[in-house]
């Protein structure tokens, strides 16, 4: 099955600086991967996405790269903003024969924004 | 769209208790999966359904979890007898996801159980 690791564990960074998420998987034919966002006692909601045919993409403030040759994914938040002090999950799926995808989350990384 | 419902939103049970969960997924998900959320931990996947049919229980505790999605709809997920370290936030969530690519899977609020 597929195996996520997503480092760091905890972020601080200042007001205005940037912020870098990364995430390792084991599974090379996954294609998809999603990053949430969770506010505390709240649901994790998708914040971006990324499939296995591009390398990066972009949305705002946010961004995400794939190297799937590493199996690696990373997400990038810039000009960050107390607003953005979450967890933030990646997630990769493996395949379950012709059923699907399983979606795995990593362990989720508390980005703490201090203003 | 109307998002992924959950009920109860807190429940707070003895162990050796039994305590059951409900989830109705997005309308035309096919994929329900619950995902079990231990404080500080991410969502960790207990079962996924396709439709009415289960595709991934590996990690469901079988001696005591048990889920069901009779329709293809609604699922209910039960513990019994419940223990401390069941203590944890249980999501739902759905997709569109098909047979040969995935979509945003989509979270209800979570049923935040206490066991004592």
């Amino acid at each position: 099955g597929e195996n996520v690791e997503q480092h760091p564990s905890t972020l601080s960074v200042q007001e205005g600086d940037s912020a870098v998420i990364k995430c390792t998987y084991s599974d090379s034919a996954s294609n998809y991967f999603p990053w949430y966002k969770q506010e505390l006692g709240k649901r994790p909601q998708l914040i971006i996405d990324i499939r296995s045919n591009v390398g990066e993409k972009k949305d705002q403030r946010i961004a995400v790269t794939l190297n799937k040759t590493a199996k690696h994914f990373s997400l990038h938040i810039t000009e960050t903003q107390p607003e953005d002090s979450a967890v933030y999950f990646c997630a990769a799926p493996s395949v379950i024969k012709a059923a699907g995808n399983k979606l795995t989350f990593g362990g989720g990384t508390r980005v703490l924004v201090k203003p | 769209e109307a998002g992924v419902a959950q009920s109860p939103r807190y429940k707070i049970i003895e162990k050796r208790q039994s305590v059951a969960f409900w989830c109705n997924p997005i309308s035309g998900h096919a994929t329900l999966y619950w995902y079990q959320q231990i404080l500080g931990q991410g969502p960790k996947l207990l079962i996924q359904f396709q439709n009415n049919g289960v595709v991934d229980d590996s990690q469901l505790p079988k001696d005591r979890f048990s889920a069901e999605r009779l329709k293809g709809v609604d699922s209910t997920l039960k513990i019994q007898p419940a223990k401390l370290e069941d203590s944890a936030v249980y999501l739902c969530a759905s997709s569109r996801q098909g047979r040969y690519g995935n979509t945003e899977a989509f979270f209800g609020q979570g049923t935040r159980l206490t066991v004592v």
